[in-house]
């Protein structure tokens, strides 16, 4: 069974760090590219980036809102990947996913698991 | 504001078919793949279509996609209470990457 599963939010104080870890299972890790993904608290959803397999180079994409701050990694040895957010706002407040993408496109994502929470608060 | 425009909400009676619609821009429909996203309640995201009107394994036949110019949409047929939930499209665009719609809430 493929799972995709986001772990390490919590609350942290604006301009602090925080790693997200993205860990699955079920398939093999570095056949695909991993987007991510956040929800604000009764919002919609937003693409937030994409790394590519190491076939690729591991190379990544970033959405405007995030770019500077968020950094994407992956350890295919231990079939996980890393988001890491610097220097926190209060709008980065969100649940965050990751999820494998499939097709064409990084936002097609087949898997999402159930997301870690961030709240960002002094 | 979302890139991508879909009604805030819709609905249908069980038995019926439901067009969701979304649109976009020749940046993101126009000359790329449109994917489509059920939420349910509490849950997290789960991909209906992919690549257009491409159905990842698992999702049923009743749910079907398709594209055309700068819009696409989403159909579901014989329509179910479990069908009711939150839907968004997204795609990627030249310009922003990627993008999504606002999202439409179907009551059924």
């Amino acid at each position: 069974e493929v799972q995709v599963v986001a772990s390490g939010g919590g609350l942290v104080q604006p301009g602090r760090s925080l790693r997200l870890s993205c860990t699955a299972s079920g398939f093999i890790f570095g056949d695909y590219g991993l987007s991510w993904f956040r929800q604000a608290p009764g919002k919609g959803l937003e693409w937030i980036g994409f790394i590519r397999s190491e076939a690729y180079g591991a190379t990544t994409e970033y959405a405007a809102s995030v770019r500077g701050r968020f950094i994407m990694s992956r350890d295919d040895s231990k079939s996980i990947a890393y988001l890491q957010i610097n220097s926190l706002k209060n709008e980065d407040t969100a649940t965050y996913y990751c999820s494998r993408v499939v097709g064409i496109s990084v936002v097609a994502g087949d898997h999402w698991g159930q997301g870690t929470l961030v709240a960002v608060s002094s | 504001q979302p890139v991508l425009t879909q009604p805030p909400s819709a609905s249908g009676t069980p038995g019926q078919t439901v067009t969701i619609s979304c649109s976009g821009s020749s940046s993101n429909i126009g000359s790329n793949t449109v994917n489509w996203y059920q939420q349910l309640p509490g849950t997290a995201p789960k991909l209906l279509i992919f690549s257009n009107n491409q159905r990842p394994s698992g999702v049923p036949d009743r749910f079907s996609g398709s594209k055309s110019g700068t819009s696409a949409s989403l159909a579901i047929s014989g329509l179910r209470p479990e069908d009711e939930a939150d839907y968004y499209c997204a795609a990627w665009d030249d310009r922003l990457n990627g993008v999504f719609g606002g999202g439409t809430k179907l009551t059924v």
